[in-house]
């Protein structure tokens, strides 16, 4: 079955203490992007991926990093988590970029993961 | 750059009424537009996507949404309403160039409640 899978589901933890929510896919997808969903705020773009050894800053990117090893696994790390990253992270994959590709790679959808929800306190 | 609005944070209709959900985008070139769909405790889910062509975009679940260049416009539509639409639903916009391919920007998210 074709997924998006997010570890851990749920964690709470304490301010500064490193944690890495994992984010695996077995569609062979090239791009992979990192979200944060805060009440009001809708989702917003931590970082992206395009392909192996390539990420990219997105929208909100301070405090978090990300490295792309693999093409099926895109990590989050925060080194130093805050109360202020106390939010709902969700991680996606597509076969391209969205809106990019050409033939049957184009105009492909973004999975997304069913969420980690962080609490530092 | 880039960006999404929703003007309706909220969105009350009786089962089997027609919906419309807003999106307003800032882009200077002709964007690539998403609207996703939420249900509680889940992830996102793409319901329809347009790129270019016919500015009427069918998608999944019966929904449709109407690109209006004239307007920034990509409101979501639904003649009839079901319960189990109940969700909260996200416009997205992407660049389809330069320095910020790949990002994609989300509105705020309409939440929308059905009555029985």
């Amino acid at each position: 079955e074709a997924q998006v899978t997010q570890n851990p589901r749920y964690l709470i933890t304490v301010t500064g203490k490193k944690l890495t929510v994992t984010c695996s896919q077995n569609m062979n997808h090239e791009y992979m992007s990192w979200y944060r969903q805060d009440p009001g705020l809708g989702l917003r773009q931590i970082y992206y991926s395009m392909n192996v050894e390539v990420t990219d800053k997105g929208d909100v990117p301070e405090g978090y990093k990300v490295s792309r090893k693999e093409k099926r696994n895109f990590p989050l790390i925060l080194e130093s988590p805050s109360p202020n990253q106390t939010s709902l992270y969700f991680c996606a994959s597509s076969l391209s970029p969205p809106g990019r590709g050409l033939g049957v790679y184009s105009n492909q959808p973004q999975h997304f993961g069913d969420g980690t929800r962080l609490s530092i306190l | 750059a880039q960006s999404v609005t929703q003007p309706d944070i909220h969105i009350t209709v009786s089962e089997g009424a027609s919906l419309e959900l807003r999106c307003n985008y800032s882009y200077g070139a002709t964007p690539y537009l998403f609207w996703y769909v939420q249900s509680p405790g889940q992830g996102l889910q793409l319901l329809l996507k347009y790129f270019s062509g016919d500015t009427l975009v069918q998608g999944i679940k019966g929904f449709e949404a109407e690109f209006k260049r004239s307007q920034s416009s990509f409101n979501l539509r639904k003649p009839s309403v079901h319960w189990s639409d109940a969700a909260e639903y996200f416009c997205a916009v992407k660049a389809d160039r330069g320095s910020t391919l790949g990002r994609l920007y989300f509105g705020r998210g309409t939440q929308l409640t059905v009555w029985p």
